[in-house]
């Protein structure tokens, strides 16, 4: 099955500093990678996500990249603020699957800290 | 509020007591999930349901589990004989997705509860 592995665990950063977080997956069938956002004691929330027929797409301050012949992905957040600290995680699955598996696979969670 | 609902948020409950937790789907919605998270751990899947059809469970749900989502709107998933070791958020999910071998659109855009938390004691 499909692995993720996403670095780093922990990120500091200074306000309106960059952060970047990446992931690595297993399984090149995988062709959808969203990324969420949990706050302390809230479910995941989607911010971002990325199809593998895209090798970029941004939202603002934060941009999402994808590497599919080295199977990784990276979140990009430009000019972080405070209410940016949250715990990131990566995710893959197969976006279309005449199987019917979209299960998501998720990575370990990075805490992010933007320190004013 | 028209995003994922899940009651109750929290329960506590006895080692070998049986549990149930309830989950409405964003209303137009045909796909649910299930995932567990544990401290520090990204979510897990644990289950799937397209409409009513339960369509893939992960080896994580053992046979004390049962998810069931009679009318393919709300999902109910019970834990009986609970252990020490299903402490953890439950997650519900939902998407939006196409027919059997097509492509979905969007893809697999899944949008996640807040979570009821279980502490076995």
């Amino acid at each position: 099955g499909e692995n993720v592995e996403q670095h780093p665990s922990t990120l500091s950063v200074q306000e309106g500093d960059s952060a970047v977080i990446k992931c690595t997956y297993s399984d090149s069938a995988s062709n959808y990678f969203p990324w969420y956002k949990q706050e302390l004691g809230k479910g995941p929330q989607l911010i971002i996500d990325i199809r593998s027929n895209v090798g970029e797409k941004k939202d603002q301050r934060i941009a999402v990249t994808l590497n599919k012949t080295a199977k990784h992905f990276s979140l990009h957040i430009t000019e972080t603020q405070p209410e940016d600290s949250a715990v990131y995680f990566c995710a893959a699955s197969l976006a279309y699957s005449g199987a019917g598996s979209y299960q998501l696979t998720f990575g370990k969670g990075t805490k992010l800290s933007v320190i004013p | 509020d028209t995003g994922v609902s899940q009651n109750p948020r929290h329960k506590i409950t006895k080692r070998g007591q049986n549990v149930t937790f309830r989950c409405d789907p964003i209303s137009e919605h045909n796909r649910l999930y299930w995932y567990r998270q544990t401290l520090g751990q990204g979510p897990e899947f644990l289950t799937y349901f397209q409409n009513e059809a339960q369509l893939e469970k992960s080896r994580l749900l053992s046979d004390r589990f049962s998810a069931e989502r009679p009318k393919g709107s709300f999902s109910t998933l019970e834990i009986q004989r609970t252990e020490q070791g299903d402490s953890a958020m439950y997650l519900c999910a939902s998407s939006l997705g196409g027919g059997w071998g097509g492509r979905s659109t969007p893809p697999n855009e899944q949008y996640f509860g807040p979570g009821t938390r279980l502490t076995v004691t």
